[in-house]
């Protein structure tokens, strides 16, 4: 069974700190994928990044880099600089898929409030 | 950009009413879900759909759960019964085919169904 982990409930900063949310998954599938969502005050879901399990390849895009490191199941996510608009709550996924990429049901975690303040 | 809309944005109930929320998934995408989050927990699934039938269903989605994909363009969800334990945000979500990964959900901004 897949399983992730975000041992962070809660997590406050001062704007322009950096701050790492941290994700720890589990799986038996050799493909997988991995997923960070952003859950604004408002409600709504929003993708930010997907990652598969043959890309260890960190990624950077602008204040935001993801780090995977399949030797560790983690797939951890900075925010450099963060700003008050960060304030949300952070929530990774996991899917077990094929290399056809047939649609699996996204398992996440339970989230990690960022409160960002002046 | 493209999204996934659902109604009501709100609904409140009496339990044992029956209740149906709608999505509209975008236009070329081929698989839809539904996941509910109880309030400030984490995001759970519910159903996956694809052409035209249940692909996958979790333990939540009993007998009192179903869905339904009627015109080409929406999808549905209704729960025949409420029970107080159904007040939740529930989110539709639909996916592209998936041909460059495991496909990325786009999620509705969620129904909130509150059960009295």
């Amino acid at each position: 069974a897949q399983k992730v982990t975000q041992a962070q409930t809660e997590i406050s900063v001062v704007e322009k700190e950096d701050v790492t949310l941290d994700c720890v998954y589990e799986t038996r599938d050799t493909t997988y994928y991995l997923f960070w969502y952003k859950q604004p005050p408002s409600g709504e879901l929003v993708f930010l990044i997907r990652r598969n399990s043959f890309d260890e390849q960190n990624e950077i895009s602008g204040r935001y880099s993801w780090n995977f490191q399949k030797s560790t199941s983690s797939f951890n996510f900075t925010i450099t600089a963060s700003q008050v608009v960060d304030s949300a709550v952070y929530f990774c996924a996991l899917s077990e898929g094929d290399v056809s990429g047939t649609a699996s049901k996204l398992t996440f975690g339970t989230g990690t409030r960022l409160q960002v303040t002046l | 950009e493209p999204e996934v809309t659902q109604t009501p944005s709100h609904q409140v109930t009496q339990m044992g009413q029956e209740v149906i929320l709608r999505c509209v998934p975008i236009s070329n995408h081929l698989y839809f879900y539904w996941y509910r989050q109880i309030l400030g927990q984490k995001v759970e699934f519910l159903v996956s759909f694809y052409n035209n039938e249940i692909s996958e269903k979790s333990e939540i989605f009993d007998d009192q759960f179903s869905v339904e994909r009627p015109d080409g363009s929406n999808f549905t969800l209704k729960i025949r019964s409420t029970k107080l334990e159904d007040s939740a945000m529930y989110f539709c979500a639909s996916g592209d085919d998936g041909s460059s990964g495991a496909n990325v959900l786009t999620f509705g901004a969620g129904s909130r169904l509150t059960v009295l």
